[in-house]
């Protein structure tokens, strides 16, 4: 079957770094993504990786790789307004978003 | 670019009433249209995929008949949901993705979401 995991929770203090890591088995491969949901909110798209590396878009970066089914997004320079939840999402062979539980993000002061 | 909105952003209704929910891409075409159902601290259930111009695509354990899909142009996809019962009431969000190529064909963007309470 088709798996997403990330941890559902994790904390960290304003102004620091914390990297949320995203694990997938899919049936093929189109592209990863990360969205930030705010609660209440509906998702907005942070970054998209299809090839191997790291995809560095201001305070967010994004690392794929492939091989081994990981991803992890980089938020440095933690604001309190970070506080979200971050949805890792693979789409399969099939152009279809599969998608993970989510991580709920908590910044402390 | 990539704005997508969704009316009404709040719904109250009576049970056994229709509601429909209408999605638009604003900046771009869309020729595939999502529509998501999120319940309260659970992730993004998707209920089917719509491609303009044809019968939308559901997913298992959604009823066709009571979540009623239009995708009548490449900007606007609607969502009706029928004889709502209390146990519909959840946050509904729409997406769209590009029909244009690169990266935004890939993307889906989401519009604010539905918030539908059935009494």
């Amino acid at each position: 079957g088709q798996n997403i995991d990330q941890p559902t929770e994790m904390t960290a203090t304003e102004g620091a770094i914390v990297q949320i890591n995203c694990t997938y088995q899919t049936s093929g491969f189109n592209g990863l993504f990360w969205y930030q949901q705010h609660a209440g909110e509906a998702p907005t798209f942070l970054s998209y990786n299809v090839l191997d590396g790291l995809e560095e878009k201001g305070r967010f970066s994004s690392f794929l790789s492939r091989s081994k089914g990981y991803s992890y997004l980089l938020l440095k320079e933690l604001q309190m307004k970070d506080s979200a939840s971050y949805l890792c999402a693979v789409m399969d062979s099939n152009y279809q978003l599969i998608w993970g539980a989510g991580t709920k993000l908590i910044i402390k002061p | 670019g990539a704005v997508v909105s969704q009316h009404p952003s709040r719904v109250i209704c009576k049970s056994g009433t229709s509601v429909k929910i209408e999605c638009r891409s604003l900046d771009f075409q869309a020729t595939t249209m999502f529509w998501y159902r999120q319940f309260p601290k659970q992730s993004l259930m998707l209920m089917a995929t719509s491609n303009e111009g044809s019968k939308a695509t559901y997913e298992q354990g959604v009823e066709k008949d009571k979540f009623l899909i239009n995708h009548a142009s490449l900007t606007l996809s609607t969502l009706t949901v029928t004889s709502a019962h209390p146990e519909d009431s959840s946050f509904y969000i729409c997406s769209a993705r590009s029909a244009s190529g690169g990266l935004q064909q890939e993307t889906q963007y989401f519009g604010p979401g539905t918030r539908l309470l059935v009494l």
